[in-house]
């Protein structure tokens, strides 16, 4: 079954600092590859996504991922995070365009200014 | 941008009763919709998926008898709880795939309803 790890339950960190939130997935074929935001009493938006192509995917907000296929991985960066990058973080994956999104538990950030 | 939009937003309700959740794609025609459930703290777990004009397709453990779903046109599913109990209390989201177009490799989803059952 497909299943998607987030390594980091809870990150705190001062204005400024870098991030990096980790993310594994287990399908071996094909993937499409998400990372989604949720602001506190908001709804999802997209931050970015991998289908093919460049590896390093810039998205929204400064953010960037690098899809490696080789660790299963596609973790989340930031150069330097702001108070306002404070929300719960999620990576997804589905295997193809058609099929549902499987989620990650999410990662909470919090940001201190 | 492609906006769904969901109704009600909150809704508290008494043990016992139904409650219907309506998803919309505002802008967009979505032959494919999706009902999550998202507890406090947690991630979103996938419910069913709903395809306009046939049967839902519900994930293991989620019966289908309580969760009600109905995708009647290319811009409307509505999941209906029945006989809600406390423990449905949760945060359901919907998210609809566009029929094509730009958005045909993209999920959008809404804001969500907040379940209280008393």
């Amino acid at each position: 079954a497909q299943s998607v790890s987030q390594h980091n339950h809870h990150v705190i960190l001062s204005e400024a600092a870098s991030l990096e939130l980790g993310c594994n997935y287990s399908y071996g074929g094909t993937v499409n590859l998400f990372w989604y935001v949720q602001y506190p009493g908001q709804h999802l938006q997209l931050l970015l996504k991998y289908f093919s192509g460049d590896p390093l995917v810039k998205g929204i907000k400064g953010f960037e991922a690098e899809f490696i296929k080789s660790k299963f991985s596609f973790n989340l960066r930031k150069p330097s995070v702001q108070w306002s990058d404070t929300a719960e973080y999620f990576c997804a994956e589905r295997k193809g365009a058609g099929t549902a999104l499987i989620f990650g538990k999410g990662t909470t950030l919090s940001v201190s200014s | 941008g492609a906006v769904v939009s969901q109704h009600p937003s909150w809704v508290i309700c008494k043990s016992g009763t139904s409650v219907k959740i309506e998803c919309r794609s505002l802008d967009f025609q979505a032959t494919t919709m999706f009902w999550y459930r998202q507890f406090p703290k947690q991630s979103l777990m996938l419910m069913a998926t709903s395809n306009e004009g046939s049967k839902a397709t519900y994930e293991q453990g989620v019966e289908k008898d309580k969760f009600l779903i109905n995708h009647a046109s290319l811009t409307l599913s509505t999941l209906t709880v029945t006989s809600a109990h406390p423990e449905d209390s949760s945060f359901y989201i919907c998210s609809a795939r566009e029929v094509a177009g730009v958005g045909y490799n993209e999920q959008f989803f809404g804001p969500g309803t907040r379940l209280t059952v008393l």
